[in-house]
């Protein structure tokens, strides 16, 4: 079965730091990138970046470039969302997801998640 | 930034009825580019449609999608009582891959 598995729960202070996990399994882990979404109580879906876990390429949403750093070891299939310096407002649920390039011709590609963690809440009060 | 917005914000509908949802976007994009997904209380967002108009492995024929350009419609014929949820497109044609604010599908 794929899967995606994502740390527990985390309850930090302002100014913590935090880094969580999102751990692959059932398919081969090199082969598709790990896309990170914020959602915020009550809120909707915030794509935030994506990471290569081949090659460690990775890409940001400009909101939350150099806000958070997105990295991955595929040594055991795990990608990994950390921040050096919480703020409150970085309570939120955080996802991963599988994030599938599949061919739709020639030189073109479709691009969705299709496989998703359950999340992790970051809770961030002082 | 390609912005997306989705419409209605709500829409109260009884099970059996139809429902279309409307996801406008800032700049046009490949409908090879489109998706939606669809969130349960509690619950991780679930692929629904990609390409948008293909539908994900396990999703009903109930669901289907449509648009191009700028415009995109999500359809959900004979409305279930599991179909009641939030649902939010996303575009990946232009980085950030952004999402729509959601339209939130509720039981009349």
């Amino acid at each position: 079965e794929v899967q995606l598995v994502q740390s527990g729960a985390e309850v930090k202070k302002p100014g913590e730091s935090l880094k969580i996990s999102c751990k692959g399994s059932g398919y081969s882990f090199t082969n598709y990138w790990i896309a990170w979404v914020r959602q915020m109580p009550g809120k909707g879906l915030e794509w935030m970046g994506i990471v290569n876990p081949g090659d460690s390429d990775t890409r940001y949403s400009p909101s939350f470039q150099g806000q958070v750093t997105i990295s991955a070891d595929n040594f055991i299939s795990t990608a990994y969302l950390q921040w050096s310096s919480l703020k409150a407002s970085d309570s939120a649920m955080y996802y991963c997801a599988r994030h599938v390039r599949a061919s739709a011709g020639v030189y073109q590609f479709y691009h969705y998640m299709d496989v998703w963690g359950k999340g992790t809440t970051v809770t961030v009060s002082s | 930034e390609n912005v997306l917005t989705q419409s209605p914000g709500t829409l109260s509908l009884s099970p059996g009825e139809s429902a279309a949802l409307s996801c406008r976007a800032s700049l046009s994009v490949s409908s090879i580019y489109l998706a939606w997904y669809q969130q349960k209380p509690g619950q991780a967002p679930r692929l629904l449609i990609y390409g948008a108009s293909s539908r994900a492995t396990g999703i009903p024929d109930r669901f289907s999608g449509s648009g191009s350009g700028t415009d995109f419609t999500l359809t959900i014929s004979r409305l279930e009582p599991e179909d009641f949820a939030v649902y939010y497109c996303q575009q990946y044609g232009t980085s950030p891959y952004s999402f729509g604010q959601g339209t939130k599908l509720e039981i009349k």
